[in-house]
């Protein structure tokens, strides 16, 4: 029984590229949420998905940052024109249902030179 | 406002118990959790504990709660040098997603 996966597990980009971070989630699992770990810091919220749907994004910067969980797929964290602030740990995690155990997933861990 | 605190570092040596502290602001959490992580990898649940009670004991784990001062704690009984990790504490609220972590205290267990 696999638990979340998420690749890369490590990503380098330079600055004004796009990043493209995925997550499958547990079997059974139709949330998913993500949030992300700047150095020293501990996990911030942002943003949660159901199948085809954003949930809640109010953790997630307005500009430049993008979540899709489509019907078929992985959920895909997208950040266009990375800038070295993106650097950071992004976490995927997984439920059942709202409000149930998150299950984490190794990170993705991103490197803006 | 939603704030979790707890201290960056705790070094303890093999055998004895360590006790990672946590404080947080918002009185209406309604679950307060302990994740582990190792190198590398993603936070483990460790154990949780609901509002309404202010002791739970799994194992080598004890978490004790006080409620009125907003602090938990995380006692690991005979530390091993596999539980070198950073553990983070974090609170929820009943039926939400949102999980609000701490910054992380990493422990190092020392031969």
């Amino acid at each position: 029984n696999a638990g979340v996966m998420q690749n890369p597990r490590h990503l380098v980009r330079r600055r004004g590229q796009e990043a493209r971070l995925r997550c499958s989630p547990m079997k059974g699992h139709s949330h998913v949420y993500w949030y992300r770990q700047l150095p020293e810091e501990g996990l911030k919220f942002m943003v949660y998905l159901q199948k085809e749907n954003i949930i809640d994004e109010s953790g997630m910067p307005k500009e430049r940052f993008s979540a899709e969980f489509p019907k078929e797929g992985p959920s895909i964290l997208r950040i266009q024109q990375v800038v070295r602030g993106d650097s950071a740990a992004y976490f995927c995690a997984s439920s059942r249902g709202q409000g149930d155990e998150q299950f984490f997933g190794p990170g993705t861990r991103l490197t803006v030179l | 406002g939603e704030d979790v605190e707890q201290s960056l570092f705790l070094s303890v040596r093999e055998g004895d118990s360590s006790v990672i502290n946590c404080t947080y602001t918002d009185s209406s959490s309604t679950y307060l959790y302990w994740y582990k992580q190792e190198p590398g990898a993603g936070l483990q649940l460790l154990t949780y504990i609901f509002s309404n009670m202010d002791m739970k004991q799994d194992q080598r784990l004890t978490v004790l709660l006080n409620k009125k001062d907003k602090h938990l704690s995380l006692r690991i009984a005979d530390t091993q040098t596999g539980d070198s990790a950073i553990y983070f504490c974090a609170e929820g609220m009943d039926s939400s997603y949102k999980l609000i972590f701490g910054s992380g205290t990493r422990l190092l267990v020392r031969p």
